[in-house]
């Protein structure tokens, strides 16, 4: 079974900081990636995932995240936050050729950008 | 594309009602759909996998008697809330995974349902 971690439960910063989302997860099997972003009373939208290949993926707003899996991790980073960026966002593992294509959700985080 | 829709949006019914919530798939054929519930500032929680023509798997402590899915077509899946009462009141969101894929799923915009 699978498990996944969201280490901080909200991350406020100011604008145009840096920041990092952390994501660690569990699993006796190969899994791919993803991180979703959620902006109040919507649905979920990928920011990016990881199946395989390199392990560093980037978003086109300029988000990345880096599959590190001798620490079991797939952090979420951005050099510089935007107002915009104020959502919470979910970190997701599935199971690699899993013929159910469940995700397992992390807990969430919250990042609030301060002007 | 991958788009999904939600109908309704949002709902408020009377306790004892019964309420449906559809997803569509918009452009893309969709033979997997799930459905989650999501309280506030919380997760998602997975409540069942709904594959085109076949039942539903539902998750350990869901009532596949109150919350009746439907899976008619590669587009279309249903979510009945039977007998809703005050604690049934939540977000319920949608997902679609493409035939061909990468178990990405693609959400709905999700339904709120207020039960009075």
């Amino acid at each position: 079974a699978q498990s996944v971690t969201q280490l901080d439960s909200q991350v406020p910063v100011f604008e145009e900081a840096p920041v990092e989302l952390r994501c660690n997860y569990s699993s006796s099997v190969s899994v791919y990636l993803f991180w979703y972003v959620q902006y109040p009373n919507q649905g979920l939208q990928l920011l990016l995932k990881y199946l395989s290949g390199s392990t560093l993926v980037e978003s086109i707003n300029g988000f990345e995240a880096e599959f590190n899996k001798s620490q079991t991790s797939f952090h979420l980073r951005k050099p510089s936050v935007h107002i915009s960026d104020t959502a919470e966002y979910f970190c997701a593992v599935s199971e690699l050729g899993s013929n159910t294509g469940k995700l397992i959700f992390g807990q969430g985080t919250t990042l609030q950008v301060k002007p | 594309g991958a788009v999904v829709s939600q109908h309704p949006s949002w709902v408020i019914c009377k306790s004892g009602t019964s309420v449906k919530i559809e997803c569509r798939s918009l452009d893309f054929q969709a033979t997997t759909m799930f459905w989650y519930r999501q309280f506030p500032k919380q997760s998602l929680m997975l409540m069942a996998t709904s594959n085109e023509g076949s039942k539903a798997t539902y998750e350990q402590g869901v009532e596949k008697d109150k919350f009746l899915i439907n899976h008619a077509s590669l587009t279309l899946s249903t979510l009945t809330v039977t007998s809703a009462h005050p604690e049934d009141s939540s977000f319920y969101i949608c997902s679609a995974q493409r035939i061909v894929g990468d178990n990405e799923q693609f959400f709905g915009p999700g339904t709120r349902l207020t039960v009075l």
